[in-house]
């Protein structure tokens, strides 16, 4: 059974520090790997997807890298501003080969920016 | 071009009851997946309907049904409710085969079921 888990569950940072959210999954046998971000009693959105077959992937000030044999991702965001206080999910495919299988998510890193 | 929707945002029932939740996917999305979010946790994968079958299934009780229709919007039924059940209900919509684009996937806003 995949199992994601995410390390720190909580950080809170000055704003304008560069951070790292990490993620690790149980089963290397993934089809893509997600971030998102979920503001407080909202729905999540997608900030990078990552295919099995790549390495990184990068939109604007975010960051995120896998390494899919030792089963890890991290989301990078530099120059963090108070916007980016929320929630961030990382999940990974159910991996049974189809394009848009289940998800398994992790709990979740919950982020505060300090002004 | 709306995202995806999702009716009601808020609900109360008594145990017991049985409650409906519907989605409309994204515009073009042919794919329709439910997912439960208790409070502090991360979503948990309910199931996936596609072409009006159920494709994949999450380890969820058969309390839990769903239903697709012909122009892909989605219904979630979850009989003899626990208090347990009380989560935000996730409706995520994509397509099942984006090609090499890869799978990016559209979340609503959820439904908050609260089961008293």
């Amino acid at each position: 059974k995949q199992e994601v888990t995410q390390i720190p569950a909580a950080l809170s940072v000055p704003e304008g520090e560069n951070l790292v959210l990490n993620c690790s999954f149980t089963d290397s046998a993934i089809y893509n790997l997600q971030w998102f971000r979920q503001d407080p009693g909202k729905g999540l959105t997608s900030l990078l997807l990552i295919q099995s077959s790549q390495r990184e992937q990068t939109s604007g000030r975010l960051n995120a890298s896998l390494d899919k044999s030792s089963g890890r991702s991290t989301l990078y965001i530099a120059a963090s501003q108070p916007g980016d206080s929320a929630t961030y999910l990382c999940a990974v495919s159910l991996g049974s080969g189809g394009g848009a299988d289940g998800l398994t998510f992790g709990k979740g890193t919950h982020l505060i920016i300090q002004p | 071009d709306a995202g995806v929707t999702q009716s009601p945002t808020h609900l109360i029932k008594t145990r017991g009851q049985q409650v409906t939740l519907r989605c409309s996917p994204k515009s073009g999305h042919d794919t329709v997946s439910w997912y439960q979010q208790a409070l502090g946790q991360g979503p948990q994968f309910i199931f996936q309907y596609y072409e009006e079958e159920e494709r994949q299934r999450g380890n969820f009780p058969d309390r839990f049904s769903g239903h697709q229709f012909p122009n892909y919007s989605s219904e979630l039924n979850v009989n003899a409710l626990l208090l347990g059940d009380s989560a935000l209900y996730l409706c995520a919509s994509s397509l099942l085969w984006a090609g090499d684009s890869g799978n990016t996937i559209y979340f609503g806003e959820g439904s908050w079921l609260t089961v008293v």
